[in-house]
């Protein structure tokens, strides 16, 4: 079993949807919690991170943790074509993710249909 | 440079060669780090540079595997007697390594994609 568990899609929505993108995890390590976007052929950007079980606003992105359930999701409101990508959550077992590898999970590739 | 670089961003080999791939990572990082991942994959973990020393090679998965960071900014992953299994995007990441900064980011680059036929 893998320690991160993502589905894989593909996800199409219609432009203006909420997007619903979820990871879970068996690793009771994992303390900080980041969504990467990943464009074709290129490599990944951080989006959002968060290290707290609640949730984290980041304009049309909401990232929410539930460490009790060991499930993380990430929310985009009024999704646009510019959002199709892959989306790729990432975990570290450090407070300090910038010196700590990252474990990610599959990717959930997203496609918003104008 | 503006972002992290990697050459070359394509490289086609035959099984049973030898690759280098090279990174240059952002000025000034001291950590680095090297990931693979595999077509409809995420990235998976294969070595860690604090400066010129490899703090995490957990990931490398056999000898024919390694690399180095000699200088402490860029880095070479070198691969012998290529498989076929080897084809993959190599992703190189580079951090600011700063001890205590708790959102230090990783910075991915492009990716080297690489072919064994």
């Amino acid at each position: 079993q893998k320690e991160v568990e993502q589905d894989p899609g593909p996800l199409s929505v219609p432009e203006g949807a909420i997007v619903s993108l979820n990871c879970t995890y068996s690793n009771s390590a994992f303390q900080y919690f980041m969504w990467y976007r990943q464009y074709s052929r290129k490599g990944p950007e951080l989006l959002m991170y968060t290290y707290s079980s609640g949730n984290k606003e980041d304009g049309r992105f909401t990232a929410q943790v539930d460490k009790s359930s060991k499930y993380i999701s990430l929310f985009i409101r009024d999704s646009q074509p510019s959002d199709s990508a892959t989306y790729l959550c990432a975990m570290s077992a450090t407070t300090n993710f910038g010196n700590e590898k990252l474990t990610f999970g599959t990717g959930t590739r997203l496609t918003i249909i104008p | 440079g503006a972002g992290v670089s990697q050459t070359p961003s394509n490289k086609v080999t035959e099984k049973g060669k030898y690759v280098e791939l090279r990174c240059d990572p952002i000025s000034g990082h001291t950590a680095l780090y090297w990931y693979r991942q595999s077509l409809g994959q995420g990235p998976e973990f294969l070595i860690y540079f604090q400066g010129t020393g490899a703090a995490d090679d957990s990931g490398l998965p056999n000898d024919r595997f390694f690399a180095v960071r000699p200088e402490g900014s860029v880095s070479t992953l070198k691969i012998q007697r290529t498989e076929r299994g080897d084809s993959a995007v190599y992703l190189c990441a580079s951090s600011s390594g700063l001890a205590g900064i708790s959102t230090d980011t990783q910075y991915f680059g492009p990716g080297t994609r690489l072919t064994v036929l």
